[in-house]
C-alpha cells in the first residue's frame, strides 16, 4: 500500500516548456487535489476533483490544467511554464467529499524549478 | 481576508515541556472542520488531529490536543511532553461547508524547534 505517489520528484524546466506532473493513489479515495507550496506560505489549492469525472478550480488555477484519468490518477499539466510557477507541488487524496474527518493524505511532493 | 491565521512564524520549546501553537480562523459557515498537519524537514505532510465545528469536546490524539474556542474562532494545537522529533513546520487548515470536496485552506505555518 503505497498511499499517494507523485512523479517526478524533481524537475527543472525552461520558461515556455510544458510538462505533466503525475499523481496516483491506491486507497480507493474519491477526491483528489493539487496544491502548491511557496516559501513562507501555506499550501494553496490549484485544482481538485471531488469524484472521478469531475474537476474544479481552486484558489490559484491560472496556468494549469488537470485530468482525472480514472479513480486512481490525477495529473497536473503546465502548458507553458513560467518562473512564477517555481514551487513545490503536492498531490493529495481523501475518502469522500462532505463532513466527517476525511483527512487528506499527501504525496511526497514535486520540486519544480522554472528558469 | 485570510481564512486561517498563524501568527507565530517560529517557536522554541524545551524537550519534555508543553507548547501551544496558535491558529485563528475566519468563516461564516456553521459547518466546518479544522485540521493540523506536521511537515518535517523531509517535506511530507502528516495529518495530526481534526476538530469538527459541531464537536463539543476538544479533540485529542496521543500527545496532541486541540484547544477549540468556537466563539473566539481559535483552534490552537497543544503538544505535550515535546520530543526532538517534534521539530517541524506545523500547519493549521480549515475545510468549509458540508458539500463538495474537502478543500482545505492552510495557514502560513509555525516552525517549531525543540531544544534538548
Amino acid at each position: 500500500n503505497a498511499g499517494v505517489t507523485q512523479t517526478p520528484k524533481f524537475q527543472v524546466l525552461k520558461t515556455g516548456q510544458s510538462m505533466t506532473l503525475q499523481c496516483a493513489q491506491d486507497m480507493n479515495h474519491n477526491s483528489m487535489y493539487w496544491y502548491r507550496q511557496d516559501p513562507g506560505m501555506g499550501l494553496r489549492l490549484i485544482y481538485y476533483s471531488a469524484s472521478e469525472g469531475t474537476t474544479d478550480k481552486g484558489e490559484v488555477p491560472n496556468g494549469y490544467n488537470v485530468s482525472r484519468l480514472n479513480k486512481r490518477e490525477f495529473s497536473l499539466r503546465l502548458e507553458s511554464a513560467a518562473p512564477s510557477q517555481t514551487s513545490v507541488y503536492f498531490c493529495a487524496s481523501s475518502k469522500n467529499p462532505g463532513q466527517g474527518v476525511y483527512e487528506q493524505y499527501f504525496g511526497p511532493g514535486t520540486r519544480l524549478t522554472v528558469t | 481576508a485570510q481564512k486561517i491565521t498563524q501568527t507565530q512564524p517560529g517557536m522554541f520549546v524545551q524537550e519534555k515541556e508543553a507548547v501551544t501553537l496558535d491558529c485563528t480562523y475566519d468563516t461564516s459557515d456553521q459547518s466546518y472542520g479544522l485540521f493540523w498537519y506536521k511537515q518535517p524537514s523531509s517535506g511530507e505532510m502528516i495529518f495530526l488531529i481534526y476538530q469538527g465545528s459541531y464537536d463539543e469536546q476538544n479533540a485529542t490524539e496521543g500527545r496532541y490536543s486541540l484547544n477549540f474556542q468556537k466563539a473566539r474562532k481559535s483552534a490552537n494545537l497543544v503538544i505535550s511532553a515535546s520530543q526532538l522529533g517534534d521539530s517541524a513546520m506545523y500547519f493549521c487548515a480549515m475545510r468549509e461547508g458540508q458539500n463538495g470536496a474537502n478543500n482545505l485552506f492552510f495557514g502560513t505555518g509555525t516552525r517549531l524547534t525543540v531544544i534538548p
